[in-house]
């Protein structure tokens, strides 16, 4: 069975400096997609990026990227020039691109930005 | 409106009581999934549906949870005698696309259950 961990529960950065939040998964599968997802305090859970496990190219969007490293099977999200706005949760998630089509959440990092 | 929307936001209930939680998902949307999220955790899986298809239901924790969804349109989750162990923020998503390219979940705001 497909697993997710995120092994830093809490995690903080000065408002404008860059973070970086991890998550490792493991599974037997070639074909799969990751995501971040963001749980601010409202708790409505929003997409914060996405990754097809057979593209190379690291996702990007804004001054949000991952590194996503298929043999060691991470994929962390990089938040750049933080804002206060950032502060919420943040949830690594797998889906296999056949069969199965449950998503599988890590159990969540607690971002903090200072100002 | 536009957005995936559970009915009601906030459930206290009695121990042995039966509920039932109501998603409204996005017109249009084939799939619909059913997280349990406890406090301070991660998302539970709890059940998806597609279509017509048979649903998921692998991670229902007990004969005492239940699912219902009438098409493509809204789903009920019901809890029947529940223990305190419920206790729990309950999500649903649906999302458009299913089988193709990583189709991204729209998630509801939640009900939080609280179980005396």
């Amino acid at each position: 069975a497909q697993t997710v961990t995120q092994s830093q529960p809490e995690m903080s950065v000065q408002e404008a400096e860059t973070v970086t939040l991890s998550c490792t998964y493991d599974t037997s599968e070639s074909d799969y997609y990751l995501f971040w997802y963001k749980q601010p305090p409202s708790r409505q859970m929003i997409l914060v990026i996405r990754q097809e496990a057979y593209k190379q190219q690291n996702a990007t969007e804004n001054r949000f990227s991952v590194n996503f490293q298929k043999a060691a099977k991470s994929f962390s999200l990089k938040i750049s020039d933080s804002q206060l706005g950032d502060a919420a949760m943040y949830f690594c998630a797998y889906r296999s691109a056949k069969g199965s089509y449950k998503y599988i959440f890590g159990t969540g990092t607690r971002l903090k930005v200072l100002a | 409106g536009a957005g995936v929307s559970q009915s009601p936001s906030n459930k206290v209930t009695e121990k042995g009581k039966d509920v039932e939680l109501r998603c409204d998902p996005i017109s249009g949307h084939t799939a619909l999934y059913w997280y349990r999220q406890r406090l301070g955790q991660g998302l539970e899986f709890l059940i998806y549906f597609q279509g017509n298809s048979a649903p998921d239901k692998s991670g229902l924790p007990s004969d005492r949870f239940s699912a219902e969804r009438t098409g493509e349109s809204v789903s009920t989750l019901t809890i029947q005698r529940t223990q305190q162990e419920d206790s729990a923020v309950y999500l649903c998503a649906s999302s458009l696309e299913f089988g193709l390219a990583g189709g991204e979940q729209f998630f509801g705001p939640g009900t939080r259950l609280t179980v005396l």
